[in-house]
């Protein structure tokens, strides 16, 4: 089976540009949310969606966006880059969110995207 | 904002020594507390969910318990292995809400 999937692995952007960076969920996950770890930083919540819906979204300015598609996967859109933004930007699936109706479910996570702004 | 923090921050141990780390988070809506394994150039692996106090759970060399009364897990390793060597993050999820918050991690280096 395969796992999550997240493209493109690397990328350089200026300030000021906009990004977007892809998920594929794990087959028959419905739920995807994005991370992001900036340098000596832990892991921050972004976005969570689940059925095409954003359902909850961390401590980040509105430029950071995203939507779900109809087969579940994810983009993270990312407007007017600032240097801060440089990142390594985790995906993560899970079936109907971490406390569907089947209990508790495991997250599972991506590669990666390693995000520079120069 | 929710406070998630683990002790050591990093920790070199011998192979063949056990060790153990510290996850505090608040102690108010708790939902569940996780704990995963994140090798260099790889993917976050989960290792444990637990959601009840009292909670021990055990995978191999690996296991975890819970104090959700008074904010706190513990992650034991048994006779390390260069193989464990990583950084372990553990992560609160708060009742209602569904937000992750990771701690910063403890990064563990086994010397051979």
């Amino acid at each position: 089976e395969a796992g999550v999937t997240q493209s493109p692995t690397h990328l350089i952007k200026t300030r000021g540009q906009q990004v977007t960076l892809r998920c594929s969920p794990i087959s028959g996950h419905t739920s995807v949310y994005w991370y992001q770890q900036a340098l000596g930083l832990g892991l921050q919540f972004l976005l969570w969606y689940d059925e095409g819906e954003e359902r909850n979204r961390g401590n980040f300015p509105p430029r950071f966006s995203g939507r779900q598609f109809p087969n579940y996967s994810s983009e993270l859109n990312v407007n007017a880059l600032e240097l801060e933004d440089s990142a390594l930007y985790l995906c993560a699936s899970s079936l109907e969110g971490l406390a569907g109706n089947t209990g508790y479910n495991e997250q599972f996570f991506g590669p990666g995207t390693r995000l520079t702004v120069l | 904002i929710l406070n998630v923090e683990q002790s050591p921050q990093s920790l070199h141990v011998q192979e063949g020594d056990s060790t153990n780390f510290t996850c505090s988070f608040p102690s108010s809506n708790f939902y569940a507390l996780h704990w995963y394994r994140w090798e260099t150039a790889k993917s976050p692996e989960a290792l444990f969910v637990m959601t009840l106090n009292g909670d021990e759970k055990k995978k191999g060399r690996i296991s975890a318990t819970l104090n959700t009364k008074e904010g706190y897990s513990y992650l034991y390793i048994k006779g390390s292995q260069p193989e464990d060597s990583a950084t372990y993050l553990c992560a609160f999820t708060s009742g209602g809400y569904q937000k992750v918050t990771f701690g910063t991690g403890t990064k563990l280096q086994v010397i051979p």
